[in-house]
């Protein structure tokens, strides 16, 4: 059993469409994120929330939105997609680091999107 | 805030050679530093992390790595390079609370026969 999944894994739309990516976890932990992969860029982080309360912008949330519905539900949204939006997203959970002094993230497998 | 630059985007060695991948770091507090690898396909997984304990990493399928706090470095090593350790692999930094990670652009790693 896959402990982070996400939904879909392949993608294609259109430019002006919105979209929404999800992602669930199975892992108890707090911390999700959203990442997009670009060849040459390695990841780069684009939202990520703590808890269900507390959202926060990482390096690149222009044209994206996020929601966490509940602690094991994070989805992102594009609310109208653009061709440089092409990208491979992943979605990863964490725990808690004031209670542990490091955390690894775990990685869902990925959802390739393509923006015409 | 914390940067990592890997040397060389692709790697290419013969089965049983030396695996070497290169990682700098730069942070501005103690770093915690990890190394990911990415199958086709699929996700990333964890292979190694330093978390301020032993400075040589051991990791998963034979791989480890050595934390140089003069070089601020953390190269990734296998003695002997296998067809399946074909794959992208990524370097990582983070700091105290892991709310900021940051990803090298990775390295794709060819093993020949």
């Amino acid at each position: 059993d896959a402990d982070v999944t996400q939904t879909p894994r392949n993608r294609i739309t259109k430019t002006g469409k919105r979209i929404m990516l999800e992602c669930s976890q199975t892992k108890g932990h707090d911390r999700m994120y959203w990442y997009r992969q670009d060849p040459g860029l390695g990841l780069r982080l684009i939202y990520y929330s703590f808890d269900v309360k507390d959202i926060n912008k990482g390096e690149i949330s222009d044209g994206y939105s996020v929601s966490r519905q509940a602690q094991a539900k994070f989805s992102l949204s594009l609310e109208s997609a653009i061709p440089n939006q092409t990208a491979l997203y992943f979605c990863a959970t964490s725990r808690d680091s004031q209670t542990f002094s490091y955390n690894e993230q775990f990685f869902g497998p990925g959802t390739r999107l393509t923006v015409l | 805030a914390q940067s990592v630059t890997q040397l060389g985007s692709h790697v290419s060695v013969s089965e049983g050679a030396l695996v070497l991948l290169r990682c700098n770091y730069s942070s501005s507090v103690p770093p915690y530093l990890f190394w990911y690898v990415q199958y086709p396909n699929q996700g990333l997984q964890l292979l190694l992390k330093y978390t301020s304990a032993a400075t040589l990493v051991k990791g998963i399928n034979g791989f480890e790595a050595e934390f140089k706090k003069s070089e601020t470095s953390f190269h990734l090593t296998k003695p002997s390079a296998h067809m399946s350790d074909a794959a992208e692999y990524f370097c990582a930094v983070s700091g105290v609370g892991n709310n900021d990670m940051r990803f090298g652009a990775g390295t794709r790693l060819t093993v020949k026969p």
